[in-house]
C-alpha cells in the first residue's frame, strides 16, 4: 500500500531535550516536505527536499533541521525544542514538483512541548 | 509570500444540504489542489485542477479553477455525516516557476454536519 509513514504519532517533551520525528515514504516520490499545523493558520511548511542530499528552507523553518541521506526517508529534528514548537506536524511526499505537485500526507505527530 | 485565503471558516449545516467554499488569492496559481483532513488524521486529496475553467467532479463533489486562475470553489451536494472535517486548498506557488514540491494551504473550512 502507498503510504507516508511518520513516528511517533504522539511526542511529549521538555524544553530543551533534542528530538527527531521519522518520515518515510514508499512510492519512490523525489519530493519529500514537512508542514507544521496550528488553528487558524492552516498548514506551513517548514522544510523540503527535491531529492537526496537536496534540502531547503520552508516558510517556517526556525528552530528545526532536516535530512535526506536516503530517497524514502526524511527525519525532522529538533535539536533544542521549545514551548512555541508544540503543533501537530505533517510529513509529505510528492512524485514531482512544478505545477503537478499533488502531496501525499503521512497521518501526522501532535508534538507537546512542556 | 502567497497567500490562499479560505471562506466560510466554518460551516453548521444539516444532512442534506448542499455545501459551497471558495479560496482566492491575490496571485495566479497555475493549479488548485482541494484536501480534506478527518479528525486525527492527515489530508487526503480530493480533487486536483490543472487548466482554468476546468470543472472536475469525484462523487458528490465538484470543484472550479478560476477563469482568472485567483480563486477555485468546492461544492459538496447532498452532505452527509462522513463529509465532517477540515477542507483546505492548496497550490504551488510561484506560478511559471519551480515549487519543488511546495504547497501553500489556506486556513481551511471547518465543516460541522448535523444529522
Amino acid at each position: 500500500e502507498a503510504q507516508v509513514t511518520q513516528n511517533p504519532r504522539y511526542l511529549i517533551t521538555v524544553t530543551g531535550k533534542k528530538l527527531t520525528v521519522t518520515c518515510s515514504q514508499n512510492m519512490n516520490h523525489e519530493y519529500m516536505s514537512w508542514y507544521r499545523q496550528d488553528p487558524g493558520l492552516g498548514l506551513r511548511q517548514i522544510y523540503y527536499s527535491m531529492n537526496v542530499e537536496v534540502t531547503d528552507k520552508g516558510d517556517v523553518p526556525e528552530g528545526y533541521k532536516v535530512s535526506r541521506k536516503e530517497k524514502r526517508n526524511f527525519p525532522l529534528i529538533l535539536e533544542s525544542p521549545s514551548p512555541n514548537q508544540t503543533s501537530l506536524y505533517f510529513c509529505a511526499s510528492s512524485f514531482r514538483g512544478g505545477e503537478n505537485t499533488e502531496a501525499f500526507f503521512g497521518q501526522g505527530t501532535r508534538l507537546t512541548v512542556v | 509570500g502567497q497567500q490562499l485565503n479560505q471562506s466560510p471558516q466554518s460551516m453548521f449545516i444539516q444532512e442534506g444540504e448542499d455545501v459551497s467554499m471558495n479560496c482566492t488569492s491575490s496571485s495566479i496559481f497555475n493549479t488548485w489542489l482541494w484536501y480534506k483532513q478527518d479528525p486525527g488524521e492527515g489530508p487526503v486529496l480530493l480533487i486536483a485542477l490543472y487548466k482554468a475553467g476546468e470543472l472536475t467532479s469525484n462523487g458528490r463533489l465538484t470543484a472550479q479553477f478560476g477563469i482568472t486562475r485567483k480563486d477555485s470553489f468546492l461544492n459538496i451536494s447532498a452532505s452527509i455525516p462522513s463529509d465532517v472535517g477540515i477542507y483546505f486548498c492548496a497550490g504551488p506557488p510561484n506560478a511559471g516557476g519551480t515549487s519543488y514540491g511546495k504547497l501553500t494551504f489556506g486556513q481551511g473550512t471547518i465543516l460541522t454536519v448535523h444529522p
